[in-house]
């Protein structure tokens, strides 16, 4: 089954505890992205990566780092968390072209830092 | 920058009842539009994509229309079931050599029995 997934789904940490939001997808996209969606702001993206070892930053990557060594994978790093990144994340891929092709969502990362 | 807004914020109607979701853009410089749907606490489902050379797409009871000049997209929902109860969000793919993805804030629809 075509799917991309997330983990964890839930997570309650503390500021300032190093975290990793793990992604991955089965269907050899080459596009990858993270947004994070806010009461009253929408989704908003926060890196995304066209392919294998080309990553850029999206809207608000700041207190956020991306990796993308291989393909399936594109983990999402908060190397110091903080209260105001208490959100609800989500990982997307799309085949091919990002200009022709449809995303593909996870189911969410729900975040809450203390 | 561009900027995407969906009206209205919330949308009720009672079962069977065709509807039109509303999305508009501020820059036509798109490579493509999407909708969306998103149920409570799940990831978002792609519904419908719009190339920029394209007027009009449709899946079943959905059908989406693009209109690039004007900066507006509609969805058209026939005969509204409980099931279709959710939000829905309108997303553009800028050009210009950014491959960024504009979201709106989304319709919340509710479909009463």
């Amino acid at each position: 089954e075509a799917q991309v997934t997330q983990n964890p789904r839930y997570l309650i940490t503390v500021t300032g505890k190093k975290l990793t939001v793990t992604c991955s997808q089965n269907m050899n996209h080459e596009y990858m992205s993270w947004y994070r969606q806010d009461p009253g702001l929408g989704l908003r993206q926060i890196y995304y990566s066209m392919n294998v070892e080309v990553t850029d930053k999206g809207d608000v990557p700041e207190g956020y780092k991306v990796s993308r060594k291989e393909k399936r994978n594109f983990p999402l790093i908060l190397e110091s968390p903080s209260p105001n990144q208490t959100s609800l994340y989500f990982c997307a891929s799309t085949p091919g072209s990002v200009y022709t092709g449809e995303l593909f969502f996870g189911e969410g990362s729900r975040l809450t830092v203390l | 920058k561009q900027e995407v807004t969906q009206i209205p914020a919330a949308l009720s109607v009672p079962e069977g009842e065709n509807l039109v979701l509303n999305c508009s853009f501020t820059d036509s410089a798109i490579y493509n539009l999407q909708w969306f749907r998103q149920d409570p606490g799940k990831g978002l489902t792609s519904l419908l994509l719009i190339q920029s050379s394209q007027r009009e797409q449709t899946s079943g009871r959905l059908n989406a229309s693009l209109d690039k000049s004007s900066g507006r997209s509609t969805l058209y929902i026939a005969a509204s079931q409980p099931g279709d109860s959710a939000t829905y969000l309108c997303a553009v793919m800028n050009q210009g050599g950014s491959e960024k993805l504009v979201f709106g804030k989304g319709t919340k629809l509710t479909v009463n029995p």
